[in-house]
């Protein structure tokens, strides 16, 4: 049973233009959330964050929403940059109830901006 | 150097064989995880400590066997395994269990032969 899943396995999008990355999850005992992204033959970097307390958190060019009515999470990336192109992983974890630590990944979508 | 580093960053070998890969943090970190990633699949969480103490072992087959010596060390012992290990490992850390924000290695991509 996956409890964060990645429904979109690719995407392609233009240079310049906005990136949407999906994220749907089961546990609603979740509680923080986060997105990493992966260039091949490194390790995944941590890219934003959100906690189940916010419905939007903002970096840069990075926004995460939160739908936790719907158990969903976005990242949205503007504009996109042809070196935002990777694999981009979404987590999460259940703070409030467990201290393990555990993160539950999805599969994860590979991003390419086309330049 | 900073970060968390893994060796070797790719590993061949027998079914017979026993190897180790080794993971190194910089970071002040306490926690220290392992995770497998097979192809096609989300990373699997393998290994929890803090504090140098294991908190949680994901059902790993005792083939696989962690150590964690100090903090900021983490080794993973290999011995007698199968094809289907074959993945990339990936060691991480944070600063407390629970905080959420793990900082990954760049990983040791392994082939069982």
């Amino acid at each position: 049973d996956q409890q964060v899943k990645q429904n979109s396995p690719s995407l392609s999008v233009q240079e310049g233009r906005i990136s949407i990355l999906n994220c749907d999850y089961t546990n609603s005992m979740f509680d923080y959330f986060l997105w990493y992204k992966k260039y091949p033959a490194e390790g995944p970097t941590f890219l934003i964050s959100i906690s189940s307390i916010k419905d939007k958190n903002e970096d840069g060019r990075f926004t995460v929403f939160l739908n936790k009515s719907a158990k969903h999470l976005s990242l949205h990336i503007v504009p996109s940059q042809p070196g935002d192109s990777a694999v981009y992983f979404c987590a999460a974890s259940a703070r409030s109830s467990s201290n393990t630590g555990k993160l539950i990944f999805g599969q994860g979508t590979t991003l390419q901006v086309k330049p | 150097e900073t970060g968390v580093t893994q060796t070797p960053r790719h590993l061949v070998m027998g079914m017979t064989n026993k190897k180790s890969l080794k993971c190194e943090q910089h970071l002040g970190h306490n926690a220290m995880y392992w995770y497998k990633q097979s192809a096609k699949k989300p990373l699997e969480l393998m290994f929890v400590y803090n504090f140098k103490e294991q908190t949680e072992n994901n059902s790993v087959p005792s083939r696989f066997s962690p150590e964690c010596p100090n903090s900021s060390h983490l080794f993973l012992h290999l011995h007698t395994l199968q094809p289907e290990d074959s993945a990339l490992y990936l060691c991480a850390s944070s600063q407390d269990l629970g905080l959420g924000t793990q900082y990954f290695g760049p990983g040791t991509r392994l082939t069982v032969l």
